[in-house]
């Protein structure tokens, strides 16, 4: 069965700063997403990584995709209040009927 | 792009009645649709998969008589938590598969149920 873990579980950081939020996954997949979660809200797409090496930007977050090492990366650069948010990856996985699964999430807090 | 919508947003129930929770794809026919559910502070945990005409697809651990899935067309979907207790209050979140999307797999995701049992 499909696992996948984030890492960290919990980030608080200063405006300015760069971090990175690691998932990982047991079994392979060539598809991995990010989405971000607000307090009460659902899911807000950010990047579709669908290749090996996969790499795309929007703002001040870059995703990046490694399915040999199983692991894909979300990096917060010169982090704003703003970013402050639960972020999950989910890997699609399966035969047939392909499902998400949901990595354990990481919630981000950016200190003005 | 593609919308999902869920209804109702919020919805208190009383212990022991059952609540219906509805999942439609607006702009494009949804041959799959998914149901997780997340506790606060928690990741979402898939809980079954349905298909347009077919019987729902259960995750392990979800009791499929108290979590009753329908996907009668290709744009509805529906969750009914029979019998609820306070346990089941929860975020419920349904997604759905567009056939148009990159490889027929890009999936859209509703904006959430949250249900309380009283």
């Amino acid at each position: 069965e499909l696992k996948v873990e984030q890492n960290p579980l919990f980030l608080s950081m200063q405006e300015g700063k760069n971090y990175t939020i690691y998932c990982n996954y047991s079994t392979t997949s060539d598809r991995l997403y990010w989405y971000r979660q607000d307090p009460g809200k659902s899911l807000e797409s950010l990047f579709v990584l669908l290749s090996n090496g996969a790499v795309k930007q929007e703002g001040r977050l870059m995703a990046s995709l490694d399915t040999k090492a199983r692991l894909s990366t979300l990096h917060i650069t010169a982090a704003v209040h703003d970013l402050s948010a639960t972020y999950f990856c989910a890997v699609e996985w399966g035969s047939g009927t392909y499902k998400y699964i949901f990595g354990t999430g990481t919630r981000l807090k950016v200190l003005a | 792009g593609a919308v999902v919508s869920q209804h109702p947003s919020w919805v208190i129930c009383k212990s022991g009645t059952s609540v219906k929770i509805e999942c439609r794809s607006l702009d494009f026919q949804a041959t799959t649709m998914f149901w997780y559910r997340q506790f606060p502070k928690q990741s979402l945990m898939l809980m079954a998969t349905s298909n347009e005409g077919s019987k729902a697809t259960y995750e392990q651990g979800v009791e499929k008589d108290k979590f009753l899935i329908n996907h009668a067309s290709l744009t509805l979907s529906t969750l009914t938590v029979t019998s609820a207790h306070p346990e089941d209050s929860s975020f419920y979140i349904c997604s759905a598969r567009d056939r148009r999307g990159i490889s027929g797999n890009t999936i859209y995701f509703g904006e959430g149920s949250w249900l309380t049992v009283v």
